[in-house]
């Protein structure tokens, strides 16, 4: 079956680095996703990795693995606005995307 | 510009009543999808459609129906709710012209049957 793994919830401190992890086993691989979903609002697009390496995007940064099956998020100078969930997505060889249950992070002052 | 619009945001249905959740785009994106939202699992797919006129199943399909009759508009209908079909709906739409295919949501819809 396919299976996309990430931990149901972290804590940080406000100005604080964080790595939120994604580990994927999926048929076939098209890409990986990270969305950010704020507490009953819709999934907003975040990052895009298809290549192994690290995507920047200014206080976020998103890593690939495909060997690994491994993906991780980064987010720099933690705010508080960026309590959320974050949700990381596979697409398949279906070229539909697998959803992970998401990481719900709380910013502490 | 709009984007993604869903109606109704919310609703109260009684079982065996149907029901049927609106999705428009004004972004004249191919790909439309429906999403299903349950807590401590992860988006579902419930149907898709690659351009007007086609849709396809996804991994939850079961007591949905949808249709594409044009390119901006994707509604689901419920033909006859049960209570297993409460939960939050996202529409989503993508273009597949560029290379990451992004998919984008509209706001969602939140469903409780009863």
């Amino acid at each position: 079956g396919q299976n996309i793994d990430q931990p149901t919830e972290m804590t940080a401190t406000e100005g604080a680095i964080v790595q939120i992890n994604c580990t994927y086993q999926t048929s076939g691989f098209n890409g990986l996703f990270w969305y950010q979903q704020h507490a009953g609002e819709a999934p907003t697009f975040l990052s895009y990795n298809v290549l192994d390496g690290l995507e920047e995007k200014g206080r976020f940064s998103s890593f690939l693995s495909r060997s690994k099956g491994y993906s991780y998020l980064l987010l720099k100078e933690l705010q508080m606005k960026d309590s959320a969930s974050y949700l990381c997505a596979v697409r398949d060889s279906n070229y539909q995307l697998i959803w992970g249950a998401g990481t719900k992070l709380i910013i502490k002052p | 510009t709009a984007g993604i619009t869903q109606a109704p945001t919310s609703q109260i249905l009684a079982a065996g009543r149907s029901m049927t959740l609106r999705c428009t785009q004004d972004m004249r994106h191919n790909a439309m999808y429906w999403y299903r939202q349950d807590l401590g699992l992860g988006l579902r797919l419930i149907h898709y459609s690659n351009t007007a006129g086609t849709t396809g199943k996804g991994e939850v399909p079961d007591g949905y129906s949808v249709s594409r009759a044009n390119t901006d508009d994707f509604p689901l209908t419920l033909a006859s709710a049960v209570p297993s079909q409460t939960s939050v709906y996202f529409c989503a739409s993508s273009d597949d012209a560029g290379s990451t295919d992004t998919q984008y949501f509209g706001p969602g819809t939140r469903l409780t049957v009863l």
